[in-house]
């Protein structure tokens, strides 16, 4: 069974530029979260989704948003970039919706703002 | 509220045990550990849920005490893949898959 898979695995923005990541959550999962990850803050949370539905949303700026697919792909949009936007962010699936069991990480999309 | 986790680092040498704590200063429907070891993904460890069972994983095992609000992860006997940072993520509520984690323990085993 294939794992989480995120893409781009890295890459480089300047400030004001904006930058879309996507993230394929294991077959059959049809709920996808994303986390932002820093030396300084940590796991952040960012948002949820499940079944297209957003079901949670961390304390981040409007800058950041995100969507879900029919098919449970998701995607994530930064936009105006800024250089405390630099982290690695992460993707992760779940079966169901309610909040027992593990969460499928993928290696992540590390987003260098310059 | 994030929780707090102690100690920030600990440097172990093979077959020492360590103890990993986290603290919640609200109420915990459940705690969840994984483990991410330098440039990977984080790989879940176990959940705790509400009545304070041990769960174990190998030899690391944790407990809930959900009236003090801890968690406490237990490494019995460590072997050098267990060096990583562990991260204790709890549930803002008992819907949906929100996780917020604490700061991360940085274990390293030393032969």
């Amino acid at each position: 069974k294939a794992g989480v898979t995120q893409t781009p695995r890295y890459l480089i923005k300047t400030r004001g530029q904006q930058v879309t990541l996507s993230c394929s959550p294991i077959s059959g999962h049809r709920s996808v979260s994303w986390y932002q990850q820093t030396p300084g803050q940590g796991l952040q949370f960012l948002f949820e989704y499940f079944s297209e539905t957003q079901r949670n949303k961390g304390n981040f700026p409007g800058r950041f948003s995100g969507r879900q697919f029919s098919n449970s792909r998701s995607e994530m949009n930064v936009s105006t970039l800024e250089l405390g936007d630099s982290a690695l962010y992460l993707c992760a699936s779940k079966q169901r919706e309610r909040n027992t069991g593990e969460l499928f990480f993928g290696e992540g999309s590390r987003l260098t703002v310059l | 509220q994030q929780p707090v986790q102690s100690p920030q680092a600990v440097i172990l040498r093979e077959g020492e045990d360590a103890v990993i704590n986290c603290s919640s200063s609200k109420a915990l429907y459940s705690v969840h550990w994984y483990r991410q070891k330098h440039g990977e993904a984080p790989v879940f460890l176990m959940i705790l849920l509400k009545g304070g069972e041990q769960k174990g994983h190998d030899k690391i095992s944790a407990s809930f005490n959900e009236k003090k609000q801890q968690s406490s992860l237990y490494l019995t006997a460590s072997q050098l893949s267990y060096s990583g940072t562990y991260f204790c993520g709890t549930p803002n509520n008992n819907a949906g898959n929100m996780l917020t984690f604490g700061g991360g323990t940085r274990l390293m085993v030393k032969p």
